[in-house]
């Protein structure tokens, strides 16, 4: 069965470094997505990425957030200067249709230290 | 963002069917109901989803009251792998544009 997969499934960063999170979506899916769950709180959303640009973000994605679609498979979310409060679990998810099923990856665990 | 309301946790015994509500009394003409699933340390995952007609598929069942402000996933026969987070979000053209909004679901345990 297609899924989404992310790497690293962990990583360690030094406050103030950059770090840049790897997901490749379901491969005929159209829309990208980046959400975050900081320990213990709620899923959020950060960004949806379509036809190669940005097509909805929130008040989390700031200018420290960008998203980029290298190739025909890689989805990345880069944070430019990592702060404390960024550790959490970043998921990526991607769907077919705008308001269809989303398909979420496992994960990758964000500790900034 | 239309709201949706749902208990905060629930129990059920393994094999037995379970029937998780939510109420989304604000929901729009155009919001589909979705239903997604959290396991401990794990993504989200697509459950179910629809928009006016009771659904099925192989994980479970949605049924859909007929005003659509409110629905019920079901599952048939609760596992211990069914133990998880549930998440019930309206998603439309006006109300979510292409977020999911995740609140707090409810938390399932099932018992073995």
């Amino acid at each position: 069965e297609p899924e989404v997969t992310q790497t690293p499934s962990h990583q360690v960063t030094q406050m103030g470094q950059e770090v840049i999170l790897r997901c490749v979506p379901i491969s005929n899916h159209l829309y990208f997505y980046w959400y975050r769950q900081i320990l213990g709180q709620k899923v959020e959303f950060l960004v949806s990425f379509y036809n190669n640009e940005i097509s909805e973000k929130s008040e989390i994605f700031d200018d420290q957030f960008s998203v980029e679609r290298p190739d025909g498979s890689n989805f990345t979310l880069k944070i430019r200067s990592t702060k404390l409060e960024d550790s959490a679990m970043y998921f990526c998810a991607s769907s077919f249709y705008r308001l269809g099923e989303a398909f979420f990856g496992q994960g990758t665990r964000l500790t900034v230290v | 963002d239309a709201k949706t309301t749902q208990p905060n946790s629930m129990e059920s015994n393994e094999e037995e069917p379970v029937h998780l509500p939510c109420n989304h009394s604000t929901i729009s003409g155009t919001d589909y109901i979705h239903w997604y699933r959290q396991l401990p340390s794990q993504g989200p995952e697509y459950v179910i989803h629809g928009l006016t007609s009771n659904v099925n598929n192989r994980m479970a069942s949605l049924a859909i009251a007929e005003d659509r402000k409110s629905s019920t996933l079901i599952l048939h026969r609760a596992t211990l792998r069914d133990a998880a987070v549930y998440y019930c979000i309206l998603r439309g053209q006006e109300t979510s544009g292409s977020r999911l909004t995740f609140g707090e679901g409810t938390q399932l345990t099932v018992n073995p």
